[in-house]
């Protein structure tokens, strides 16, 4: 079946340090890609998407490239704000019978940007 | 554009009585929902997914008669905790996608407590 693994937090840093938060993923076929978002006690935000290998999905300054040959979709920012802090969810789609997409996520890396 | 909301975002009840919570897509019209379930710190564990107008389709593990869910409008699902019981206590969220498309837009989540 179909699994995603990311990396284990808790990701503590300073604000402006480079973030990678990594994930991998298991699929037959040729899913979609997606890093979701969820700030405290809210519910799941689109960060980003990548439906194709070597796309590249960008949003917020975060980047993260569907990487086919090392079934990667490592999510990058270059300069962490504050703000940033949050847990991220690493997810892959897949068709699941007729028109119906299902996602399968990965854990949720937290995330903790200190001034 | 792909608002979802969810209505309560916080419930409390009493052991054995029944709620129910709305997933709302405010622009767009879903032909697809999605109902999760959310332990603190951990994953979103999909519990069911509803086409308007048809039966919803259970995971496995997932109690039809618990979880009643009703999809009758492209814009609205809810999702009925019958008999609730302190183990019933999670966060719900929703999700709803147009046409079955792989992108789904998350609502808020209802956080739920049974006493």
């Amino acid at each position: 079946g179909n699994s995603v693994t990311q990396m284990e937090g808790p990701v503590t840093l300073s604000e402006e340090a480079f973030l990678t938060i990594n994930c991998t993923y298991t699929a037959t076929g040729y899913p979609s890609l997606f890093w979701y978002v969820q700030y405290p006690g809210e519910g799941l935000q689109l960060l980003l998407k990548a439906t194709k290998a070597d796309d590249k999905g960008s949003n917020k300054g975060f980047e993260a490239t569907y990487r086919k040959e090392t079934t990667s979709f490592h999510l990058e920012k270059g300069s962490v704000q504050v703000s940033d802090s949050a847990v991220y969810f690493c997810a892959l789609s897949a068709n699941s019978g007729g028109s119906n997409y299902k996602l399968t996520f990965g854990k949720g890396t937290l995330l903790t940007v200190n001034p | 554009g792909a608002v979802v909301s969810q209505h309560p975002s916080r419930v409390i009840c009493k052991s054995g009585t029944s709620v129910k919570i709305e997933c709302r897509s405010l622009d767009f019209q879903a032909t697809t929902m999605f109902w999760y379930r959310q332990f603190p710190k951990q994953s979103l564990m999909l519990m069911a997914t509803s086409n308007e107008g048809s039966k919803a389709t259970y995971e496995q593990g997932v109690e039809k008669d618990k979880f009643l869910i009703n999809h009758a409008s492209l814009t609205l699902s809810t999702l009925t905790v019958t008999s609730a019981h302190p183990e019933d206590s999670s966060f719900y969220i929703c999700s709803a996608t147009d046409r079955g498309w792989e992108t789904q837009y998350f609502g808020p989540g209802t956080r739920l407590l049974v006493l």
